[in-house]
């Protein structure tokens, strides 16, 4: 079974500096591994998404996040946070039928 | 732009009222999806269906039912509220499955309070 693990449940980071939320995760396949982020109150927004090829993937608002299989791994990062980052940042996985695996969120806060 | 739409974003019910909740769909994707997320946790796979063939988990307690009476709206209902229930309700679709892009598109969610 697939299953998606962050290990981070709080970060808290100064505006301005780099950002790296962890996300680890287990599946039998090739994965197809995405970053969402939620804003109090609000629905999910993809950030990036990975299914093959390079393995430094770029998304939306800065955010990048690098596929190594070697670790299981999908971690994201910005090189610089902006305080309209604070957020709900959630890892999942992809699987037959189109079924989506969330971890069970990072939540950022960002300091001034 | 096409999108998921979800009403209301705010509803209210009592304890043992049904109450139904409504997303709609302009991307006309085959599959939707309703999901529960409470407080500080992640999303939780309701039910999907892919176009009329309604898919429930498991582990989806038998108060929750869902409706799609066509490609661009599906309705989530619970039939005697518990307080537990309390939650966000996220809709989502995606296209045929088998589409290698797997991307869900995710409606802003309904809050539902119980009183």
């Amino acid at each position: 079974a697939q299953s998606v693990t962050q290990p981070d449940i709080h970060i808290t980071v100064s505006e301005g500096a780099s950002l790296e939320l962890r996300c680890n995760y287990s599946y039998g396949a090739t994965p197809y591994l995405f970053w969402y982020v939620q804003s109090p109150g609000q629905g999910l927004q993809l950030l990036l998404k990975y299914f093959s090829g390079d393995t430094l993937v770029q998304g939306i608002k800065g955010f990048e996040a690098e596929f190594k299989r070697s670790q299981s791994s999908f971690n994201l990062r910005k090189p610089s946070v902006h305080w309209s980052d604070a957020a709900e940042y959630f890892c999942a996985v992809g699987g037959a039928g189109n079924m989506l695996t969330f971890g069970g969120g990072t939540r950022l806060m960002v300091k001034p | 732009d096409a999108m998921v739409i979800q009403n209301p974003r705010y509803q209210v019910t009592q304890f043992g009222k049904p109450v139904t909740l409504s997303c709609s769909q302009t991307l006309n994707h085959n599959v939707m999806y309703w999901y529960q997320q409470k407080s500080s946790q992640a999303p939780k796979l309701l039910f999907h269906y892919y176009d009329k063939d309604f898919n429930n988990e498991a582990d989806t307690p038998d108060n929750f039912q869902s409706r799609r009476p066509n490609t661009s709206f599906c309705f989530l209902d619970i039939r005697s509220p518990g307080l537990g229930d309390a939650a966000m309700y996220l809709c989502a679709t995606s296209s045929l499955p088998g589409d290698v892009t797997y991307e869900q598109y995710f409606g802003p969610g309904t809050r539902l309070t119980v009183t």
